[in-house]
């Protein structure tokens, strides 16, 4: 059984504070990792993508990728109160194969 | 560009009647999948089909059935509605990334 795990929160940080979100994984073939954004009521939408260990910065969002601990990250810096959300990590094989998703962690940023 | 798009919006049945879920995308994607989103269980995927003319069962296919209609299309059937189906389906395309649509919340009485 193929495994996401993540806290589910909440993650309460106040704004303009760094938020930490993490995420393990179970499947050591997993290739493509994913961070998806969910407001109440909507859809998942995509924050970032990694295929490689290391870091990978777009704008205020770090992810974080370490397959030897089979772990995933999503930095936030400078939080803002619209970054309250649930973050979804999820995990492929490749990326055109179906997502294995962990139940999100809830994310609020108070001002 | 629509992207992926989903009909209907909200639908309420009562147990033992059938519907169909439907789904298309324009973004010229070969993969296609169903999810459903049930509170403190996250997402779970139904159906998936990897390209025209395939399907395969996901983690939780009891009770629905899907079409791969053409590459734009794929539907999710309930035979048979039950409470235990009430949900919130996303439907979703996928190259090298998948993006979703807006979903479809399913009451069943």
């Amino acid at each position: 059984q193929k495994e996401v795990e993540q806290n589910s929160g909440p993650l309460s940080v106040p704004e303009g504070a760094i938020a930490s979100l993490n995420c393990t994984y179970s499947d050591r073939g997993s290739q493509s990792f994913f961070w998806y954004r969910q407001y109440s009521g909507k859809s998942p939408e995509l924050i970032m993508s990694i295929y490689s260990n290391g870091d990978k910065e777009d704008g205020r969002f770090t992810a974080q990728l370490n397959k030897a601990s089979q772990y995933v990250s999503l930095l936030i810096r400078d939080s803002q109160p619209s970054d309250s959300a649930t973050y979804l990590c999820a995990v492929s094989h490749s990326g055109n194969t179906p997502l294995v998703f962990g139940k999100g962690t809830r994310l609020s940023v108070i001002a | 560009n629509a992207g992926v798009t989903q009909t209907p919006k909200f639908q309420v049945l009562k147990t033992g009647q059938s519907m169909t879920l439907q789904c298309a995308q324009d973004m010229n994607h070969n993969s296609m999948y169903w999810y459903r989103q049930d509170p403190g269980m996250g997402l779970r995927l139904i159906y998936y089909s990897a390209s025209e003319g395939t399907t395969d069962k996901g983690e939780v296919p009891n009770g629905y059935n899907v079409s791969r209609l053409n590459k734009r299309e794929f539907s999710l059937r309930l035979e048979s509605a039950a409470p235990s189906q009430t949900s919130v389906y996303f439907c979703a395309s996928s190259t090298d990334t998948q993006y979703f649509g807006p979903g479809t919340r399913l009451t069943v009485l």
